[in-house]
């Protein structure tokens, strides 16, 4: 089936600095993927959605600037954490698909910051 | 605002028997598709059964199934058989047929017992 990647699978970071996402679709163009934050033993919740070629869409109470996206290709979307700090520590999840009812997730990625 | 509630936090059940995870939801919309996803310890979502809010048969995939009721907006997945390999987080998820963002409920804890 079609598969979706995300790298790094897992990153520490000093506090203050900044930390890039990426979230890859191996075997299909994706106009768009999502972004998810899911903390421990808890739901997924939806952070933004990254549309290729223009600004993504983010959820309310998300920052936009402390949470840059970027999604310049068909089958790359980026997240960015900026000036991260310890309560950015969580897992992040992205999703994409050939259409809104074939969606996949990737195998997320666990950020701790220190 | 759509919305998925899931009431039972941790459930369990003995190998070999089966078991009924409930969730409801709240929509406006009359188009639209549900999920069941399993996490597993590694935290990858897999998707479990998938269900077409205009299709009136339940689905169903091997062991599992679903009682989808769409006027009282249920839609609960009935594990058999159940064996360890089942024992995860279960997801169950809204998703509005034009767009491909999906709404988690909190989730329910699933272990099965030897």
């Amino acid at each position: 089936g079609a598969v979706v990647s995300q790298h790094p699978s897992r990153v520490i970071c000093k506090s203050g600095t900044s930390v890039k996402i990426e979230c890859r679709s191996l075997d299909f163009q994706a106009t768009t993927m999502f972004w998810y934050r899911q903390f421990p033993k808890q739901s997924l919740m939806l952070m933004a959605t990254s549309n290729e070629g223009s600004k993504a869409t983010y959820e309310q109470g998300v920052e936009k600037d402390k949470f840059l996206i970027n999604h310049a290709s068909l089958t790359l979307s980026t997240l960015t954490v900026t000036s991260a700090h310890p309560e950015d520590s969580s897992f992040y999840i992205c999703s994409a698909g050939p259409d809104y009812y074939e969606q996949y997730f990737g195998p997320g990625t666990r950020l701790t910051v220190t | 605002a759509q919305t998925v509630t899931q009431s039972q936090p941790e459930m369990s059940v003995q190998e070999a028997e089966t078991v009924t995870l409930s969730c409801t939801y709240d929509t406006s919309e009359n188009n639209y598709y549900l999920f069941w996803y399993k996490q597993p310890p590694s935290r990858q979502m897999i998707l479990v059964i998938r269900q077409e809010a205009y299709k009136q048969q339940n689905a169903t995939e091997n062991r599992f199934s679903v009682n989808f009721q769409k006027a009282a907006k249920s839609f609960s997945l009935k594990i058999s058989d159940s064996q360890l390999g089942d024992t995860a987080m279960y997801f169950c998820a809204y998703r509005y047929t034009n767009a491909g963002k999906s709404t988690f409920g909190d989730g329910t804890t699933l272990t099965v017992k030897p």
